[in-house]
């Protein structure tokens, strides 16, 4: 079956330090995938899309990876600050062109 | 421009209730997508619209849940008779088109409540 996998436990970590994220997936055969952020309360905010012939892509402090060999991708946040604290989403298309999401990874940074 | 909308904000119902959720998408976007998030998950897909078609609905419970999208424009979800297990924040997204490199666009969400 389908399955997009998130680490289901928080990520804690120091202002000021890198946070990776993992999203792996399972018998999808993507050719964009994309990272959403979420805020309590609030609906999912795009954030970066990353096409499977790209290796890495960058945005301001963010950094996305995509290894389709290992059905992975990276999510990094460089310099990281407590308003980055939120939780970061995966998604990707599958064959019927549904965009399906991954759990979720908490994150919190700490002052 | 102005972002999805969705109302209520909030709902609380008794199991076996109904009750209706409302969503206008962003002005143009002719792809409006209905997600169910349940507490500690990620979105989960309910039912995609291309303009007033249905594209998938293989994930809505159709014994109780149903949606429409008159017009192409605003839709609605509707729970008939609500479970407990439905309690869960009800996203509305849209997005320009449905080609796979398309963002979609969120609403704050419906949180429901079923007591």
């Amino acid at each position: 079956s389908q399955k997009i996998e998130q680490n289901s436990e928080a990520l804690n970590i120091q202002e000021g330090k890198t946070a990776t994220l993992t999203c792996n997936y399972t018998n999808y055969s993507p050719a964009y995938l994309q990272w959403y952020r979420q805020d309590p309360g609030r609906g999912p905010v795009f954030l970066l899309l990353i096409r499977e012939n790209e290796k890495e892509k960058r945005k301001e402090r963010l950094k996305v990876t995509f290894d389709t060999t290992l059905k992975q991708s990276l999510f990094h946040i460089t310099a990281s600050q407590p308003a980055d604290s939120a939780t970061y989403l995966c998604a990707l298309r599958n064959a019927g062109n549904m965009l399906t999401f991954g759990g979720g990874t908490r994150l919190m940074v700490k002052p | 421009e102005a972002g999805v909308a969705q109302s209520p904000r909030y709902k609380i119902i008794e199991k076996r209730q109904s009750v209706a959720f409302w969503c206008n998408p962003i002005s143009g976007h002719a792809t409006l997508y209905w997600y169910q998030q349940i507490l500690g998950q990620g979105p989960k897909l309910l039912i995609q619209f291309q303009n007033n078609g249905v594209v998938d609905d293989s994930q809505l419970p159709k014994d109780r849940f149903s949606a429409e999208r008159l017009k192409g424009v605003d839709s609605t979800l509707k729970i008939q008779p609500a479970k407990l297990e439905d309690s869960a924040v009800y996203l509305c997204a849209s997005s320009k088109t449905e080609t796979t490199n398309e963002k979609l666009f969120f609403g704050s969400g419906t949180q429901l409540s079923v007591l």
